[in-house]
């Protein structure tokens, strides 16, 4: 069965740095690739940032690029975003999932990432 | 970037009756298409793509349909379960994915 566990999330100010987890389980990580999707409280989803099984290709929304950072480690089936430089606007739940040549089949439960002011 | 928009913003259905929902692209995306549920405190859940093909395990009173820019998502007969957020997604521009705002299927 396949798994993506998020963890990281939480309160940080304003301007302020975050690295969130995604452990993968039950499928061959290397071989997917995989994206970051967040959702703001009460709004829809935004694609965040992609990167594919031996991290050759990422691209990232450009609300993020230049704060943002995606890696993996496929040694430890995981799947990381740095994040820099926080804003409110940042302020979402943050989704793992993987890549099915561009639909999303399996996602993560979310991990809440809150930026105050 | 495609911008991806739906109607209704929000649909009010009987259990047991059609819902139909749209979802329209700014520009063409060929048969690129999905759709997603979303209950409240869960992740979403892929149902159909491509644009007609259902998901795992999907239920088959869930269809699809569309291609070019326009698309249709048909629950032929609502369930209590069903009623959720529904999203589309574009994946013609892949892996730079855009979705659309939703629709919203609540409990006439």
């Amino acid at each position: 069965e396949v798994q993506l566990v998020e963890s990281g999330g939480g309160l940080v100010q304003s301007g302020g740095s975050l690295r969130l987890s995604c452990a993968a389980s039950g499928f061959t990580f290397s071989s997917y690739g995989m994206n970051w999707v967040r959702q703001a409280p009460g709004k829809g989803l935004q694609w965040v940032s992609y990167i594919s099984g031996s991290s050759s290709t990422i691209y990232y929304a450009d609300s993020v690029k230049g704060r943002f950072t995606i890696s993996r480690d496929n040694a430890k089936n995981s799947l990381y975003l740095k994040m820099n430089d926080l804003r409110g606007e940042d302020t979402a739940v943050y989704y793992c999932a993987r890549d099915g040549s561009g639909t999303y089949g399996h996602w993560g439960q979310g991990t809440l990432v809150t930026v105050s002011s | 970037e495609i911008v991806m928009t739906q109607s209704p913003a929000t649909l009010s259905v009987s259990p047991g009756e059609r819902a139909t929902l749209s979802c329209r692209a700014s520009q063409s995306i060929s048969g690129n298409l999905a759709w997603y549920q979303q209950k409240p405190g869960q992740a979403p859940r892929l149902l159909i793509y491509g644009p007609s093909t259902r998901a795992t395990g999907i239920p088959p009173r869930f269809s699809g349909s569309g291609s070019g820019t326009e698309f249709t998502l048909t629950i032929s007969s609502l369930q209590s379960e069903d009623f959720a957020v529904y999203y589309c997604q574009q994946y013609n521009t892949w892996p730079r994915l855009t979705f659309g705002p939703g629709t919203k299927v609540d409990i006439k």
